[in-house]
């Protein structure tokens, strides 16, 4: 079973819309939550980052919030533009984790329509 | 501007042929990564090397082998032996390997079979 997942698999939104995409994940316990922005065809980029005791973090108009209790994050995008057209991950890195150890979600591939 | 070179964009492969996919980060890190992204699934790490000469498999290493013979350059080979190597790879570095520390990707090599 994953330790991340991610939902909804896929989402259409008119520009200028917001929207809320969710990660629920299992790792326990954990050191730092990531969403990663990936284009198609290029490599991830990172949004934000939230340690276990961080709540919330803003990047523009790229909102994450994490609920350390129930295991989940959500990332609100505010004023939706063409651009914002892409693959969405959440990233879990364990505490006390090795070189390299991190656990990623399958993706929210969001589109934006005019 | 620094950053990490994934060449070549594309590349296709006959059966039984080894290929090699670059990798080269002019960032100064020392850690760095190779993933493999299908459709529809999460980054599954490959290897991972914290140090010049050092490496360690990941998840799905079989069919794969790397090299760290400088810091800035870590290529991956993509052996005969990996029978399903249709795939999107990924190279990342980070600047220890700690878990606070951000993986910058490249923009990937995407890998077909002839």
């Amino acid at each position: 079973k994953n330790q991340v997942e991610q939902s909804p698999q896929s989402l259409i939104i008119l520009e200028g819309k917001n929207c809320t995409l969710q990660c629920n994940y299992t790792v326990s316990p954990f050191s730092n939550l990531r969403w990663y922005k990936q284009d198609t065809g290029r490599g991830p980029v990172s949004l934000t980052i939230m340690t276990f005791s961080e709540n919330t973090k803003s990047n523009g108009r790229y909102t994450a919030t994490l609920d350390a209790d129930t295991k989940q994050s959500s990332l609100h995008i505010t004023a939706s533009q063409l651009s914002d057209s892409a693959s969405y991950i959440c990233v879990v890195t364990p505490r006390g984790s090795t070189l390299g150890r991190l656990y990623f979600g399958r993706g929210t591939q969001l589109t934006v329509w005019p | 501007d620094g950053g990490i070179t994934q060449s070549p964009k594309y590349l296709f492969r006959k059966e039984g042929q080894n290929v090699t996919l670059s990798c080269e980060q002019n960032l100064n890190h020392d850690a760095m990564y190779w993933y493999r992204q299908d459709p529809g699934q999460g980054l599954r790490l490959i290897y991972y090397s914290q140090i010049v000469n050092d490496f360690q498999k990941g998840d799905i290493a079989e069919g794969y082998s790397v090299s760290r013979e400088k810091k800035e350059s870590f290529p991956l080979t993509v052996t005969s032996a990996q029978k399903n190597p249709t795939a999107f790879y990924l190279c990342a570095s980070s600047i220890d390997g700690a878990p606070n520390q951000p993986q910058h990707f490249g923009d990937g090599t995407r890998l077909s079979i002839l």
